[in-house]
């Protein structure tokens, strides 16, 4: 089946430093990708969704020069988190769609911990 | 805006039937989803049901569709240790933006006793 990956898995940042997460798509094109959070015992909170060489749609309550998001290929999408805050640790989630499936067609990558001290 | 509701918690004896609930409230839902979630990993999609049908079994789960209530269950037969994780229902919905997304309940943890 498909794979997403995320690098890194996991992260430990000081305050006020940015972080960068990869999602690629390893044996598809994505030409949509999207980034969710999801806090201890909760849901995924979908973020943004990024389509290849375009910019990203943010849903709403989320700061996009604060989570910068480029969607440079049909396999990459990188989340930054800049200046990054204590309040900012999370899980963060990427999912990638592929070209020709439609909606059930999205995977899902491992996720990504980071922890801001 | 749309909403998906599960229950939080689920416990099993190993080799029960497990059902985990949700609800919904966007009716125009095309597909319906069930995803896995195992500790500190990523969701696994398990299966999914489109609007149109009732039911769907696959192997130890079936999904069942109740559109005029808006209500999706899923039953996992011969509940094993190994099934023990978060279970999250979701639905495709549009957003501010043109393209469907997923719009996830907040999950259940399903717990299989020995």
């Amino acid at each position: 089946g498909a794979v997403v990956s995320q690098h890194p898995s996991w992260v430990i940042c000081k305050s006020g430093t940015s972080v960068k997460i990869e999602c690629r798509s390893l044996d598809f094109q994505a030409t949509t990708m999207f980034w969710y959070r999801q806090f201890p015992k909760q849901s995924l909170m979908l973020m943004a969704t990024s389509n290849e060489g375009s910019k990203a749609t943010y849903e709403q309550g989320v700061e996009k020069d604060k989570f910068l998001i480029n969607h440079a290929s049909l396999t990459l999408s990188t989340l930054t988190v800049t200046s990054a805050h204590p309040e900012d640790s999370s899980f963060y989630i990427c999912s990638a769609r592929t070209t020709t499936g439609g909606w059930k067609t999205q995977y899902f990558g491992p996720g990504t911990r980071l922890l801001v001290l | 805006g749309e909403d998906v509701e599960q229950s939080l918690f689920l416990s099993v004896r190993e080799g029960d039937s497990s059902v985990i609930n949700c609800t919904y409230t966007d009716s125009s839902s095309t597909y319906l989803y069930w995803y896995k979630q195992e500790p500190g990993a990523g969701l696994q999609l398990l299966t999914y049901i489109f609007s149109n049908m009732d039911m769907k079994q696959d192997q130890r789960l079936t999904v069942l569709l109740n559109k005029k209530d808006k209500h999706l269950s899923l039953r996992i037969a011969d509940t094993q240790t190994g099934d023990s994780a978060i279970y999250f229902c979701a639905e495709a919905s549009v957003s501010s933006g043109s393209a469907r997304q997923l719009t996830f309940g907040s999950g259940t943890q399903l717990t299989v006793l020995p």
